[in-house]
């Protein structure tokens, strides 16, 4: 089945530093993946919309300057927080179909990032 | 504006009850729903779908327009059952899904 990579599964950085996390689909092209974002005991909350080969789209309250989103190919898409705060701990989860064309919208997740930022 | 909401953030059930996990959502197009589940330390995974019309591990979900329902059911529960679960709202096209707050089931022995 599709698989999703996620790396690295877990980063520890200092205040004021860029972390990058990188999303992979090893098995299919993902011309579009999508980047959520989950606090402890909460849902998934949708970050932005990586698409390749174009800019990312950004939902509403998430700053694009912070959450720099590249999909530079059909397999990889990386988010970096830069300058990163503790506010942005959490978990980073990224997903991607794997069957577009089919009419099916069915999500293939990583096994996400959790970032901790001292 | 899509929403789904999901009511109960922890349903406990003892082992071979039936279990029933709400999903209410908000759509003014044409809905396809699903459910995904996290088990402990793994990832997010597909349950359903209900265009699949399909039971999973015995989890079964009827889409129901009328009252913009769809609730997870499963008529006796396992201990393996525990886990989050989380109803989704999508449309057709490369569109992203919108999550409910998830239901965490624990199935007590």
């Amino acid at each position: 089945g599709a698989v999703v990579s996620q790396h690295p599964s877990r980063v520890i950085c200092k205040s004021g530093t860029s972390v990058k996390i990188e999303c992979r689909s090893l098995d299919f092209q993902a011309t579009t993946m999508f980047w959520y974002r989950q606090f402890p005991k909460q849902s998934l909350m949708l970050m932005a919309t990586s698409n390749e080969g174009s800019k990312a789209t950004y939902e509403q309250g998430v700053e694009k300057d912070k959450f720099l989103i590249n999909h530079a190919s059909l397999t990889l898409s990386t988010l970096t927080v830069t300058s990163a705060h503790p506010e942005d701990s959490s978990f980073y989860i990224c997903s991607a179909r794997a069957d577009v064309g089919t009419g099916a919208n069915v999500l293939t997740f990583g096994a996400g990032s959790r970032l901790t930022v001292l | 504006a899509q929403r789904v909401t999901q009511p109960e953030k922890l349903l406990s059930v003892f082992k071979g009850a039936p279990v029933e996990l709400k999903c209410n959502y908000s759509y003014s197009g044409s809905p396809e729903l699903f459910w995904y589940v996290q088990y402990s330390r793994q990832r997010l995974q597909l349950l359903l779908r209900h265009i699949s019309r399909e039971s999973i591990k015995g989890f079964t979900a009827d889409l129901n327009k009328g009252e913009t329902s769809f609730h997870l059911k499963k008529p006796f529960a396992q201990e393996e059952d525990s886990a989050m679960y989380y109803c989704a709202l999508g449309n057709s096209g490369n569109t992203p899904l919108v999550f409910g707050k998830g239901t965490r089931l624990s199935v007590i022995a």
